[in-house]
Order: C-alpha cells, then structure tokens, then sequence
C-alpha cells in the first residue's frame, strides 16, 4: 500500500527565518508525482511545489524548494525567508503515474511567528 | 478560469437526513475528484471521475454515498441516511487532459455537521 507519513504535528518559525518540514512516502512504483498543498485557516488548499519522481533536480518556486531523495523515499519541504502568510496547515501528497488520487499526509500545522 | 466551485459551503442536518452536495470544476478539466478531511487529517480519496465516467471508488465510499457526474461538467455528492460519522469537510478538486493533469485544483469545500 501507498502511504504518506509527515511526522510533524506542529512547527513554528520565526518571520525572515528558513523552516523544513519532512515527508516520507512508501510506494512500489518507479514513475510518480509528489505534491505539497498548504491550507490557510477556513482557506482552501493551494498548491506549492510538484516533483517529478524521474527529473532529479530539485523543484523551486520562489521562496519554496523542496529536497527530493528519492532512494531514501523522503520529500522535504524547506520554505526560506518565512512571512506571516506562509502560516498554515501543509500537506505532502503523492500520486502514482497510473493512479488518479491523490494520497496526503496527516499535515504539518506551520506557524510563523513575528 | 474562476477556479473550483462548491455549493453549500456549510450544511447543518440531522441524522439520517439526506443531503446532497454540488462541485462546479475549472472548466475543460476532465477529471473532478471527492475527498473527505476529518478535523487534524489530511484529505482521504473518495471518488473519481474522468469526463462522465466514475473510474474508481474508495472502500472509504459506502452504500449511502453516490456521486455522478452526468453531463462531464459539474458533479454531485450526495449521502443517504447521514450519521453522526459522516460529519466532516467534503472536498473537491478537478485537474485538466494536458501535460499538467496531475496538478489538482481544489474548491474551498462543503463543512456537513450532522446532529
């Protein structure tokens, strides 16, 4: 079975600091998808950041990059220059090449503090 | 695009009580999808549709839950006979046919309370 875990209940950070959040995944198939979605407060969830299993390098946008093992099935999130905006629940996710679901993560509840 | 649409966005019912639930997809995505986020979990997949067809269906869907998609537009969730367990924000997301169709758009959600 396809699995998610982020094992982050909650995390706080310092406005202008640089924050991590960890996400490991466990799947058998070689050509898959990751995601990380953050959901505001009563807000809806918007993507961040997307990997490719097969491209090795590294997804950024913007202030968000992520750091992608992908032998150690590990897709981390690291958010530098934190702003009082970035505060929210972030959800890794997971979708196979074959599947159309997406498989999430409990979250990790971010709070940037000013 | 004026992004993903989900009617109501609150319903209050009393158990065993029927409800049904409306999502209105960014238009031209051919996939619409239905999850269900219980308080402090991550979204869990229900169903799917790709254009009007329901390609797959969670053990998560029971009896009382049926979705259709009729027209490959706009979909609907409804739930028979509501238990207390069923209370709980009702998500969803549609992604579009091209090279982004593993990017789902997601709606704000429809938060059912079942007394």
């Amino acid at each position: 079975a396809q699995t998610v875990t982020q094992s982050q209940p909650e995390m706080s950070v310092q406005e202008a600091e640089t924050v991590t959040l960890s996400c490991t995944y466990d799947t058998s198939e070689n050509n898959y998808y990751l995601f990380w979605y953050k959901q505001p407060p009563s807000r809806q969830m918007i993507l961040v950041i997307r990997q490719e299993a097969y491209k090795q390098q590294n997804a950024t946008e913007n202030r968000f990059s992520v750091n992608f093992q992908k032998a150690a099935k590990s897709f981390s999130l690291k958010i530098s220059d934190s702003q009082l905006g970035d505060t929210a629940m972030y959800f890794c996710a997971f979708t196979g090449g074959s599947q159309g679901n997406l498989i999430f993560g409990k979250g990790t509840k971010l709070s940037v503090k000013p | 695009d004026t992004g993903v649409s989900q009617d109501p966005r609150h319903k209050i019912t009393k158990r065993g009580q029927n409800v049904t639930f409306r999502c209105d997809p960014i238009s031209e995505h051919n996939r619409l999808y239905w999850y269900r986020q219980t308080l402090g979990q991550g979204p869990e997949f229900l169903t799917y549709f790709q254009n009007e067809a329901q390609l797959e269906k969670s053990r998560l869907l029971s009896d009382r839950f049926s979705a259709e998609r009729p027209k490959g537009s706009f979909s609907t969730l409804e739930i028979q006979r509501t238990e207390q367990g069923d209370s709980a924000m009702y998500l969803c997301a549609s992604s579009s046919r091209g090279t982004a169709k593993n990017i789902q758009y997601f709606g704000a959600g429809t938060r059912l309370s079942v007394l």
